[in-house]
């Protein structure tokens, strides 16, 4: 099973300030994707933004950007100008491509300050 | 519907007792998950379905749970005998695709706590 790993339990941002979540995985796979989704105390997942492991160009929807270095498995969401909306937690997942699982990471939890 | 509808939304259980999770995905979507969130963690995959086909249960962590999906819409989660482990969140997804290129669409799950 691949292993999603999102070392920062915390982050905390200044309302119109950046934050930038740290995420790195484990697979021996050469194509698959990998996502990064928002879930707030509604609990629903949202699916904030997604990046297929074949193209290189790094993925932006409007104030999310990801930063994915496929050598060294890393994918790195930023929030630009954080709204108060923001807050959730935000998770990594990872899904093989002929795989139809998600793997999820731990989480990181984002609060933003008025 | 126009998303994934989960009852009920909080439920509590004594040791022991047996609880059923119900899961409407939205309408048409060939493929539903099962995942299991505990506190503070990302979640687990459970269990998926492709139509009323079970596939994959290979994430039910005993015996005693149990999920169908008979004519390959709603979806029940079936927990006997809980125990105080069982206690999480309990999400469904579905998805059009086999292969979700674009991820899932999720409920808002179910809390259990089982006391």
């Amino acid at each position: 099973a691949q292993t999603v790993t999102q070392s920062q339990p915390e982050m905390s941002v200044q309302e119109a300030e950046t934050v930038t979540l740290s995420c790195t995985y484990d697979t021996s796979e050469s194509d698959y994707y990998l996502f990064w989704y928002k879930q707030p105390p509604s609990r629903q997942m949202i699916l904030v933004i997604r990046q297929e492991a074949y193209k290189q160009q790094n993925a932006t929807e409007n104030r999310f950007s990801v930063n994915f270095q496929k050598a060294a498995k890393s994918f790195s969401l930023k929030i630009s100008d954080s709204q108060l909306g923001d807050a959730a937690m935000y998770f990594c997942a990872y899904r093989d491509t002929n795989d139809y699982k998600l793997s999820f990471g731990a989480g990181t939890t984002v609060t933003v300050r008025a | 519907g126009a998303g994934v509808s989960q009852s009920p939304r909080y439920k509590v259980a004594k040791r022991g007792q047996d609880v059923a999770l119900r899961c409407d995905p939205i309408s048409g979507h060939v493929s539903l998950f099962w995942y299991q969130q505990a506190l503070g963690q990302g979640p687990e995959f459970l269990t998926y379905f492709q139509n009323e086909a079970q596939l994959d249960k290979s994430g039910l962590p005993s015996d005693r749970f149990f999920a169908e999906r008979p004519e390959g819409s709603v979806s029940t989660l079936k927990i006997q005998r809980t125990q105080q482990e069982d206690s999480a969140v309990y999400l469904c997804a579905s998805s059009s695709q086999i292969y979700p290129n674009y991820g899932y669409t999720f409920g808002s799950g179910t809390r259990l706590t089982v006391v």
